[in-house]
């Protein structure tokens, strides 16, 4: 599965859009991004996937460019509850099922500020 | 619905011992996964099952092993724990099992520590 690269941590201010960058340079084409993020001491939780086009839902929006080596994903109206640690993964789906499970590298911590 | 649960939430146990972990997905999925969180290793895949069969698996050594049953609920064992057992062990399940488009649902974890 393809690499990720993040920045180690950001900051953002409560009520403004939080746009966190993922590269995936070596993103392979039926490789999917996936965003998780893990609120301290509770499981990861998924926010939002996509292969290609971008995607919105009621937590984020995820926009992937053109060339697909990188993604950002968009927390519109930042509110405390989401400092959180994010996580940008790509993984396959490979032919017939199955997958390899998710590889988390050492993600994004983002912080709201009050 | 109700969301994936693990049992027990912590536990400590002795080196030497073994441990057993539980882990019900959400009702109606098949797959089940298992993670390993620690500060220096961060989240690392042990394996998956589908189908009571385990399908993938991570690169832990064979004293990390698991089971599925037949409504899909898993255990995970660990035996002759070591120190660096000490972990968060984490459950996810998915509704179609291992294929990109279906994420993961992750439980809240078992906090295991080895003195």
């Amino acid at each position: 599965d393809a690499k990720t690269t993040q920045p180690t941590s950001m900051d953002c201010a409560e009520g403004r859009a939080a746009n966190l960058p993922c590269n995936h340079s070596t993103i392979s084409g039926n490789e999917y991004v996936y965003w998780y993020r893990q609120i301290h001491s509770q499981g990861p939780q998924y926010i939002i996937h996509g292969l290609k086009n971008n995607e919105t839902n009621e937590m984020a929006s995820l926009i992937i460019t053109e060339d697909r080596k990188s993604s950002t994903l968009i927390l519109p109206h930042a509110t405390l509850r989401d400092t959180a640690v994010y996580y940008c993964i790509v993984r396959v789906e490979r032919l017939g099922g199955g997958a390899d499970g998710l590889t988390f590298g050492k993600g994004t911590h983002l912080i709201i500020q009050p | 619905k109700a969301g994936v649960t693990q049992t027990p939430r912590y536990l400590i146990k002795t080196r030497g011992q073994q441990v057993t972990l539980s882990c019900s997905p959400i009702s109606g999925h098949r797959s089940v996964s298992w993670y390993q969180q620690t500060p220096g290793q961060g989240l690392q895949f042990l394996f998956e099952y589908f189908s009571e069969t385990q399908r993938n698996k991570g690169n832990f050594p064979g004293r990390f092993s698991g089971r599925q049953f037949s409504n899909s609920r898993s255990e995970m064992n660990v035996s002759t724990l070591e120190l660096g057992d000490s972990a968060l062990y984490l459950c996810a399940s998915s509704l179609e099992g291992g294929r990109a488009r279906n994420e993961q649902f992750f439980g809240p974890g078992t906090r295991l520590t080895v003195l």
